[in-house]
């Protein structure tokens, strides 16, 4: 089945700097990635997400590449605030039959002020 | 525009005791609807999943069941709870596959104490 691995666990930056997240993963057929952020306590929530047919996706402070090459993806964001911090999910799937994404362990990010 | 609800959401139980939380979706129709558990500081740990009435796939053997008795309605259930069924436990759905809008959503969770 399909493998998630997210890097690194645990990211510190200060206020302003660039964060990056990256994913790879195992299964050449998976073609949907999305991105999920978890505020302490709450839910995780749909941030940006990318197919296959595309390279890179942008919304805002955040972007998403992807190299189906390579197998990996990974998450940006930019001009990072304090309301930034919070704990990232990223997820490969297959389009189509049960759907049920594979998720990375998770990303806490913290934006020191 | 669609919404998940669970309930309760918080929870308290002593260990060997029973166990019932509710996920309901509203404005959508035969989705597929998902049961994660979440240790403290932890991952997302899929527990069940279900694509239609009656039709439940359990992803990891344990104490813990699950019932999917109306289109837009899952439960989670235990006869006897364990002090490691801790957690944050999320409901989420997803469109029915096909239609390449296979996001899931997420439910705002219920937080299991066994003591």
């Amino acid at each position: 089945g399909e493998n998630v691995e997210q890097h690194p666990s645990t990211l510190s930056v200060q206020e302003g700097d660039s964060a990056v997240i990256k994913c790879t993963y195992s299964d050449s057929a998976s073609n949907y990635f999305p991105w999920y952020k978890q505020e302490l306590g709450k839910r995780p929530q749909l941030i940006i997400d990318i197919r296959s047919n595309v390279g890179e996706k942008k919304d805002q402070r955040i972007a998403v590449t992807l190299n189906k090459t390579a197998k990996h993806f990974s998450l940006h964001i930019t001009e990072t605030q304090p309301e930034d911090s919070a704990v990232y999910f990223c997820a490969a799937s297959i389009s189509g039959g049960s759907y049920i994404p594979t998720f990375g362990r998770g990303t806490s990010l913290i934006v020191h002020p | 525009s669609q919404t998940i609800h669970q309930w309760p959401a918080t929870l308290v139980q002593p260990v060997g005791s029973p166990l019932s939380l509710e996920c309901t979706v509203e404005g959508t129709s035969n989705p597929n609807l998902y049961w994660y558990r979440q240790a403290a500081g932890r991952g997302l740990q899929l527990l069940f999943y279900s694509v239609g009435i009656g039709q439940i796939s359990s992803e990891v053997p344990q104490n813990l069941s699950a019932s999917r008795p109306q289109d837009r309605q899952f439960i989670l259930s235990s006869k006897k709870l364990l002090l490691s069924d801790s957690g944050f436990y999320l409901c989420a759905w997803s469109a029915s596959s096909g239609r390449g809008e296979e996001t899931q959503y997420f439910g705002p969770g219920t937080r299991l104490l066994v003591l």
